[in-house]
């Protein structure tokens, strides 16, 4: 059981570099989500998709976007990283009913020189 | 707006000790109510949750009771393991579908043998 899978699990950019992470979940859920955790901050909520073809800011949106591929992938992008965005990301997924648990994959940890 | 209040750590413990940790939410509607468990280098794993007033969620000898009247959902264990190390989140879900959990900040537990 897959769950959900993200990649990379670690790595280091340059300032002004760009790049994707991916996220990808094999349990048919229709929403999904991107969360950063900071220390002392919880996770924070960056963008989520509550069903396939749409996309919404959360907490803290402000230097990423987002793409819902399809229903299993949900990708998110640093199109310009900042030291600021150093952190570990979390991408999680849920049943479409706000009952159910979101389900979280092992996390990628970003940092930015 | 909806937020987890919970209670700062480091919280440190002998073995076989009581644990509990508060969390205090504010929401409107009627909320779903989880706890989490990060362990060290991992995403974070459901622990229990609880869906309506009066509910008690139970998993691994954790026990949690969503309490309306005083908007808590204090986490609790009558003996702590060595094993049970990690940091613990308290979180609610919004009563609108495919919205996004809202985390408190966490709180790290220490076991000691």
């Amino acid at each position: 059981n897959a769950g959900v899978t993200q990649t990379p699990k670690f790595q280091v950019l340059k300032t002004g570099q760009s790049m994707t992470l991916q996220c990808a979940q094999d349990m048919n859920h229709n929403s999904m989500y991107w969360y950063r955790q900071d220390p002392g901050m919880g996770l924070r909520l960056i963008y989520y998709s509550a069903s396939e073809g749409t996309t919404d800011k959360g907490e803290v949106p402000n230097g990423y976007n987002v793409s819902r591929l399809n229903k299993r992938e949900f990708s998110l992008r640093l199109e310009s990283a900042a030291p600021s965005q150093t952190s570990v990301y979390f991408c999680a997924s849920s049943a479409l009913d706000s009952n159910q648990p979101q389900h979280f994959g092992d996390g990628t940890r970003l940092s930015i020189l | 707006g909806n937020s987890v209040t919970q209670m700062e750590g480091p919280v440190t413990l002998s073995e076989e000790a009581f644990l509990t940790i508060n969390c205090t939410y504010t929401a409107t509607g009627y909320p779903s109510l989880f706890w989490y468990v990060q362990y060290p280098g991992e995403g974070l794993q459901l622990l229990l949750k609880a869906t309506k007033a009066d509910d008690k969620g139970s998993n691994k000898g954790f026990e949690a009771t969503y309490r309306k009247e005083t908007t808590s959902f204090h986490l609790e264990k009558g003996s702590v393991q060595v094993s049970d190390s990690a940091v613990y989140f308290c979180a609610l879900s919004a009563s609108q579908a495919g919205t996004a959990l809202i985390f408190g900040k966490g709180t790290t537990l220490s076991v000691s043998s």
